[in-house]
């Protein structure tokens, strides 16, 4: 069965640390993972990337595809609290487009 | 410039009680998408329609039927509400089935 898993599931910061989440994946005809980011209502999407595009970086997030070890990493630098929120991490197939979500991340981060 | 909207925002019903769920784009997208999102679950996929005249089942279809109306339009009916349908349910679109899917705010189902 595909699947998608996301450690940890919570997390609890202070202004300033550096987070590192984690997404790993079971997946048949995988084509791309992506990464959300939801506080209090819609997802927002952050990265997506795919076998041509393993890093991605926007300002203080950045995040990296390992296809061998099939996981990706979300690094966040100098957390600010604006960054508490779940962030989730889902997968897509080569064909029909359909997503799977992971269970996310509950970062908190604290001033 | 709204996006991904979904009505209503909030609703309480009894259960057997039958309701559907709107949700319009206005982003002239091909793909869209119902969700349902439960503590500790993540997002998991209910119906989706790839394009246009196109429906097919996601992670967990029973107990609810779509409708792609016209390109804009998507909606999601509950024929006989049950209290494990108790939920927050998100409408998204996408390009394309292969591009990033933008959402809405949500609907928030409560059946009692």
């Amino acid at each position: 069965e595909d699947k998608v898993v996301q450690s940890p599931l919570s997390l609890v910061v202070h202004e300033g640390d550096t987070v590192t989440l984690n997404c790993s994946y079971e997946v048949t005809n995988f084509r791309s993972l992506l990464w959300y980011k939801q506080e209090k209502k819609a997802p927002t999407f952050l990265f997506m990337l795919t076998s041509s595009g393993i890093e991605k970086k926007s300002g203080r997030l950045s995040s990296i595809l390992d296809k061998k070890e099939l996981s990706s990493i979300l690094n966040i630098t100098a957390t600010q609290t604006g960054d508490s929120a779940i962030y989730l991490c889902a997968v897509t197939y080569n064909q029909g487009g359909k997503l799977i979500f992971g269970q996310g991340t509950e970062l908190s981060v604290k001033p | 410039n709204a996006g991904v909207t979904q009505t209503p925002k909030f609703q309480v019903l009894k259960t057997g009680q039958s309701m559907t769920l709107q949700c319009a784009q206005d982003m002239n997208h091909n793909s869209m998408y119902w969700y349902r999102q439960d503590p500790g679950m993540g997002l998991r996929l209910i119906y989706y329609s790839a394009s246009e005249g196109t429906t097919d089942k996601g992670e967990v279809p029973n107990g609810y039927n779509v409708s792609r109306l016209n390109k804009r339009e998507f909606s999601l009916r509950l024929e006989s509400a049950a209290p494990s349908q108790t939920s927050v349910y998100f409408c998204a679109s996408s390009e394309d089935p292969y591009q990033p899917q933008h959402f809405g705010d949500g609907t928030r189902l409560s059946i009692l």
